[in-house]
């Protein structure tokens, strides 16, 4: 089994400021990771992805994420909040292979950006 | 490039009346997931097709029914609606063969039950 837990429902920066979203996974088997972004009455967009390789990812808009496999966390970072972050965050697990390969969401932390 | 459509974007509809989603995954996308994201809610997996076969089910209502057509595109069925099943649903695609792991997710149907 798989889950997903993101810390913090709501995290509110100052323009400028470091955006850090908390992501931890459980997975029985090494996991596939990901961070999706979903602004008002859109879609869940891509940010990021782990599967294999290097354990810090980087991916659009500024945001990067550390596989930490000792601490069984894939937080979101980015050094200097822009307002048009402001949107909700999703982190999923799924299993790299094996299993089912259905993502689990996490519950979503949404990101507040203040002038 | 093309990204995943689903239609109606909106729909209102009574309780115990019956609701159809369509979903057009992109072009090559070998399997299709439907999701329901309730208010303020993560998404919720409700059922996957690989290849035209339904291959894995979550939480999907026995009210609710899926397919997936020879043209690849998909269709939510549900019916004897309740005002609980007001949310967005998402269809998302994927190669699952690349093995990449990201879904591609269309904009959403909301759906609101009065």
């Amino acid at each position: 089994a798989q889950s997903v837990t993101q810390l913090g429902s709501h995290v509110s920066v100052s323009e400028g400021a470091l955006v850090l979203l908390r992501c931890n996974y459980s997975s029985s088997v090494p996991p596939y990771l990901f961070w999706y972004v979903q602004y008002p009455n859109q879609g869940l967009q891509l940010l990021l992805k782990y599967t294999t390789g290097a354990t810090l990812v980087k991916g659009i808009n500024g945001f990067e994420a550390e596989f930490k496999k000792s601490e069984t966390s894939f937080h979101l970072t980015k050094p200097s909040a822009h307002m048009s972050d402001a949107a909700e965050y999703f982190c999923a697990v799924r299993t790299a292979s094996g299993g089912s390969y259905i993502p689990t969401f996490g519950r979503g932390t949404s990101l507040i950006v203040h002038p | 490039a093309a990204g995943v459509i689903q239609s109606p974007r909106h729909l209102i509809k009574e309780k115990r009346e019956t609701a159809t989603l369509k979903c057009y995954p992109i072009p090559r996308h070998d399997t299709v997931y439907w999701y329901q994201q309730g208010p303020g809610q993560d998404p919720q997996f409700l059922i996957s097709f690989y290849e035209k076969m339904q291959s894995d089910k979550g939480s999907i209502p026995d009210r609710f029914s899926a397919q997936q057509f020879s043209d690849y595109h998909s269709e939510l069925n549900m019916s004897s609606l309740e005002l609980g099943d007001s949310a967005l649903y998402f269809c998302a695609s994927s190669w699952v063969s690349a093995n990449t792991g990201e879904l591609f997710f269309g904009e959403g149907s909301r759906l609101t039950v009065l």
